[in-house]
This record gives C-alpha cells, sequence and structure tokens, in this order.
C-alpha cells in the first residue's frame, strides 16, 4: 500500500517569490513519484516526474522537485513564481502497474 | 492531436438515478484509468484497463460501480443508484502501457452532482 501527504493545503505567495510545495509518501515497494498541476478550469497536466537516476528533476517552467529517500520526500520547489503558476499542484506515487495515489492537493495563488 | 475526451462534462440527476460517464482515451493509449475527485480531496484511484487484460476493479467504492472497456477504445463508467456523497469530478486517464516512464494523460472530467 502507499499514500502521499501533502503537508500545506493552501500556499499564497507573491510574485517574484520563492515557493516550495512539501510533499512525503509511504509504500513498501520501490516508487515512482509525480507531480501534476491544474490550472483553473482545466485538466491535470504532468508537471514533472522521478522514475531513477538524477534524485533533482526539473520542469521546463522552473520547478524542481527533489526525491529524498531516507526522508521520503519529494518537495516541489520554484525560486521566482509567476501570476501564471496559480494552480493546484498534486503530488502522486504509482505502483509497478501506474496506478497513481494522489495527495490532497496543494493550491497555490500567486499575488501581484 | 486529440487528448483524452470525457463526456458530459457536468451531470445532475437526483438520487437514485443511474448514471453513465463516457470516455474516449488518445488513440492507442492501451492503458486506461478511472479516478474520481471529491471536493477538497486528491484524486482516489477507481479502476484501470490494460489491453484485453482483466481489469483491475480494487478500488470501486461499492458493487453500485461498475466500467466497461471494448478493446482499447471506448470506456463507460455506471453508477447505479446514485447516492449524495457519488458526488464529485470523474476523471478519465490514458497512457500508452502500464510502465511508470508512461505518463498518464486526463480528461477534463465529469462533474457529477446529485441532489
Amino acid at each position: 500500500a502507499q499514500s502521499v501527504t501533502q503537508l500545506d493545503s493552501q500556499v499564497p505567495v507573491f510574485e517574484e517569490a520563492p515557493v516550495e510545495l512539501r510533499c512525503n509518501y509511504s509504500s513498501s515497494v520501490s516508487v515512482y513519484l509525480f507531480w501534476y498541476v491544474q490550472y483553473p478550469n482545466q485538466g491535470l497536466q504532468l508537471l514533472l516526474k522521478y522514475l531513477s537516476g538524477s534524485t533533482l528533476v526539473e520542469s521546463i517552467n522552473g520547478f524542481e522537485a527533489e526525491f529524498n529517500k531516507s526522508q521520503t520526500s519529494f518537495h516541489l520547489r520554484k525560486p521566482s513564481v509567476h501570476i501564471s503558476d496559480t494552480a493546484e499542484y498534486f503530488c502522486a506515487v504509482s505502483d509497478i502497474w501506474n496506478k497513481l495515489s494522489f495527495g490532497a492537493g496543494t493550491t497555490v495563488t500567486v499575488r501581484a | 492531436g486529440a487528448g483524452v475526451s470525457q463526456s458530459p462534462s457536468n451531470k445532475v440527476t437526483e438520487k437514485g438515478k443511474d448514471v453513465e460517464l463516457r470516455c474516449d482515451p488518445i488513440s492507442g493509449h492501451t492503458a486506461l484509468y478511472w479516478y474520481r475527485q471529491r471536493l477538497g480531496q486528491g484524486l482516489e484511484f477507481l479502476i484501470y484497463f490494460q489491453g484485453n487484460s482483466a481489469p483491475d476493479k480494487s478500488g470501486l467504492p461499492s458493487d453500485r460501480f461498475s466500467a466497461e472497456r471494448t478493446g482499447e477504445s471506448v470506456s463507460t463508467l455506471t453508477i447505479q443508484r446514485t447516492q449524495q456523497e457519488d458526488s464529485a469530478v470523474y476523471l478519465c486517464a490514458s497512457s500508452s502501457g502500464t510502465l511508470s516512464n508512461q505518463p498518464q494523460h486526463f480528461g477534463d472530467g465529469t462533474r457529477l452532482s446529485i441532489l
């Protein structure tokens, strides 16, 4: 069995400030980790994923996440956010059959 | 190209009625997943299909829920005798396989409201 905990349900942040969204997981087997983003009135989109190899993964829009096995964490960070980053962010873990278990989500609201 | 398509986008129905939700996966995707997202909660896995293999129904919350898929095409999720706790957004996703390096592509979901 596996589960995901997102520690913050709401994260307000000013434009150009850094943001960190925390995610912890539990699993009895090796895992694959993902961050999905849901912009207002849109569907879920894959932001980035960790499968193996380098523990630091990056997305094309400046987000990065670091897999930390000892702390069972996969926190998402961005050094400088934009208004367009306002969205809900979901951390997820998959089993070997690619079934995803999601956290409850973190709503990021970027203000000018 | 076309993404995952779900219909209807919104459905309002009375308690006790049956509902059918439809998902058109991306062409060529062999794996199809259904998830449910209740208000303020994360997504819950419901069921998944991989090719012609028997589906994994381990996430279905009760025997009122069922799903079908013909080959590698359209899937329908049916909820019988709907209850108010069935109100949620139902999301469908497809992928080119069940390996975790084959990401799932999500539809926009069906928002189901039970009166």
